[in-house]
């Protein structure tokens, strides 16, 4: 019953290394998200994008930028990780179906940047 | 203002009551109104959905969508200690989902 998988649950990295989280979803969603979950603050929304190769920036893009080569992947990139972008990491897909609206999310990715 | 706003609790209720979990948001354009559980260490799961105003019901589960007033609400009944989790509230703005900040509920055997 697998529909969205993040590529690690937790990863801890240094700070300046570059970071790749993969996420695949298996639903042929067009619309694929990531967020950043922290305490007092909610969910954040950094990217989205709506269709191969297209993306667009979320409510708190600096430090991060993503790929979409493929419609089932969406990768999330820290181009230079900093102790600031210790967080959990969600990724989400989403269709709108005949008779409603679909949307998963995944396990999440708990990165540490030390 | 944030765009929608979620009391973070916690609330904590015997098992068997009645819980009510609400949100304000600020746009009135908004047309889909969600609600997500999200256990310890998972990601969220998407509960139920309204567009528009009115009422839905999914077994325990009532969400309710008031557009004069711009307030949605998810209503539990007979709660059980299975039911303790954050509750998210979302509205779908465009492609993206605005959330709520969540609200903790702890249902006691």
């Amino acid at each position: 019953d697998v529909k969205v998988t993040q590529s690690s649950r937790y990863l801890v990295k240094r700070t300046g290394e570059k970071v790749f989280l993969e996420c695949v979803q298996d639903m042929d969603h067009e619309n694929m998200f990531w967020y950043r979950q922290d305490p007092g603050l909610g969910l954040r929304l950094i990217y989205f994008s709506y269709d191969v190769k297209m993306k667009e920036k979320g409510d708190i893009p600096e430090g991060y930028s993503v790929s979409r080569e493929k419609k089932e992947r969406f990768s999330l990139i820290l181009e230079s990780a900093s102790t600031n972008q210790t967080s959990m990491y969600l990724c989400a897909s989403t269709s709108r179906r005949e008779g409603g609206y679909e949307q998963y999310f995944g396990p999440g990715t708990r990165l540490t940047v030390t | 203002q944030k765009e929608v706003e979620q009391d973070p609790g916690p609330l904590s209720v015997p098992e068997g009551a009645i819980v009510s979990l609400n949100c304000t948001y600020s746009n009135s354009a908004f047309q889909y109104f969600m609600w997500y559980r999200q256990y310890s260490r998972k990601g969220p799961e998407l509960l139920m959905y309204t567009y528009s105003s009115g009422n839905k019901e999914d077994g325990r589960f009532t969400a309710q969508v008031d557009k004069s007033s711009k307030y949605i609400s998810l209503f539990i009944r007979d709660s059980q200690p299975s039911d303790s989790a954050t509750y998210l509230c979302a509205i779908l703005s465009g492609y993206a989902l605005n959330f709520g900040k969540g609200t903790s509920l702890l249902v006691t055997p």
